[in-house]
């Protein structure tokens, strides 16, 4: 079955450094999502991009976050100074538009911020 | 989107069925309930959905009442490795890039 790959699993970065979590969605699909999980917490919705471009972001994804999917298969987000409190799972998720109540999840990556 | 009710945790044993309850007392005609699970350590994943009559697939069975106010989820034989976190979240026809909003979902747990 096709997956959503992320990398890395788990990436530590020292606080104000600007990192970027990469996900390659499943090759059909058209919708994109960044989601995070703070541990012990529910998943939380980031961001949905559309057609090389934001539909829906949250207020957690401020102006210290952008996404891009610069050669379209690789979607990635940038959390451009990181603080602590950006510890958290992030999962890339994807949609087809043919099959609108699967969407498809990575495993993650842990991102540790110290 | 209309709010799910869903206990925090539940247990059961090894091979033995688990229902899973939601309540949805505020769904509207046009929310189907869907059904993902988010295993240790991994994202969530799809696990079935459905708009008023019941549902099977090969990962479990969907039960909807007949008021559409509350739904069940069925594991008709629960293994160690449906020990997950399950969410019962209501979606509109979906349209665009509509996001999912998960709750805090059940979390459960599989005796061997």
């Amino acid at each position: 079955e096709p997956e959503v790959t992320q990398t890395p699993s788990h990436q530590v970065t020292q606080m104000g450094q600007e990192v970027i979590l990469r996900c390659v969605p499943i090759s059909n699909h058209l919708y994109f999502y960044w989601y995070r999980q703070i541990l012990g917490q529910k998943v939380e919705f980031l961001v949905s991009f559309y057609n090389n471009e934001i539909s829906e972001k949250s207020e957690i994804f401020d102006d210290q976050f952008s996404v891009e999917r610069p050669d379209g298969s690789n979607f990635t987000l940038k959390i451009r100074s990181t603080k602590l409190e950006d510890s958290a799972m992030y999962f890339c998720a994807s949609r087809t538009l043919d099959r609108p109540y699967g969407y498809t999840f990575g495993s993650g990556t842990r991102l540790t911020v110290v | 989107d209309a709010k799910t009710t869903q206990p925090n945790s539940m247990e059961s044993n090894e091979e033995e069925p688990v229902h899973l309850p939601c309540n949805h007392s505020t769904i509207s005609g046009t929310d189907y309930i869907h059904w993902y699970r988010q295993l240790p350590s991994q994202g969530p994943e799809y696990v079935i959905h459905g708009l008023t009559s019941n549902v099977n697939n090969r990962m479990a069975s969907l039960a909807i009442a007949e008021d559409r106010k509350s739904s069940t989820l069925i594991l008709h034989r629960a293994t160690l490795r449906d020990a997950a976190v399950y969410y019962c979240i209501l979606r509109g026809l979906i349209q665009g890039a509509q996001k999912l909003v998960f709750g805090q979902g059940t979390r459960l747990t599989i005796n061997p």
